[in-house]
């Protein structure tokens, strides 16, 4: 049973332009929440992260949006680069404890 | 300052062998994860140390895999018997303090195993 899920493998985005990538879960005990992103051959780098006491947090080009009720989250990165392509996970956990539970990924693709 | 390090990089190894995974945590972090990642997968949680003791194996499939931190440092992931099954990605990640969500995670760049 998939807790995390990122329902879109792939998105691509003209350089310049809005890429919005999105994250659903089903557990509601999930009260923090984190984007990792990863390039091929690296490991998963930390983005950006939320706690559920807020709907938004942004940080330079980032910003994850967070809707409860919904059991929604999303980053969106404006303006997009050629360097942003990469795999994106969403990973949420209950903020009692360390364990992180990861979507399957989103791969951007930014277009020169 | 050093990021998380894992050796080797690329492992292939036949079925039924044994082998041992590295990974050297930031220097000063007392948190230690190792999660594996299949082809087409996020991330799956293994086992979690808070210093040199196992605070939670509960990930580990099942008692061919074993991990161990002796000196609260580096850690090595074992596995025996190799099935082709265990082929994956196994990530190591550290954490300054350990035990909540908000103390961030920071991932080395993983060891692909692949079992022929």
């Amino acid at each position: 049973d998939q807790q995390v899920k990122q329902n879109s493998p792939s998105l691509s985005v003209q350089e310049g332009r809005i890429s919005i990538l999105n994250c659903d879960y089903t557990n509601s005990m999930f009260d923090y929440f984190l984007w990792y992103k990863k390039y091929p051959a690296e490991g998963p780098t930390f983005l950006i992260s939320i706690s559920s006491i807020k709907d938004k947090n942004e940080d330079g080009r980032f910003t994850v949006f967070l809707n409860k009720s919904a059991k929604h989250l999303s980053l969106h990165i404006v303006p997009s680069q050629p360097g942003d392509s990469a795999v994106y996970f969403c990973a949420a956990s209950d903020s009692g404890t360390y364990k992180y539970i990861f979507g399957t990924g989103t791969r951007l693709k930014v277009l020169a | 300052g050093a990021g998380v390090s894992q050796t080797p990089s690329n492992k292939v190894t036949e079925k039924g062998k044994y082998v041992e995974l590295r990974c050297d945590p930031i220097s000063g972090h007392t948190a230690l994860y190792w999660y594996r990642q299949s082809l087409g997968q996020g991330p799956e949680f293994l086992i979690y140390f808070q210093g040199t003791g196992a605070a939670d194996d509960s990930g580990l499939p099942n008692d061919r895999f074993f991990a161990v931190r002796p000196e609260g440092s580096v850690s090595t992931l074992k596995i025996q018997r190799t099935e082709r099954g265990d082929s994956a990605v196994y990530l190591c990640a550290s954490s300054a303090l350990g035990g909540r969500a908000s103390d961030t995670q920071y991932f080395g760049p993983g060891t692909r195993l692949t079992v022929l």
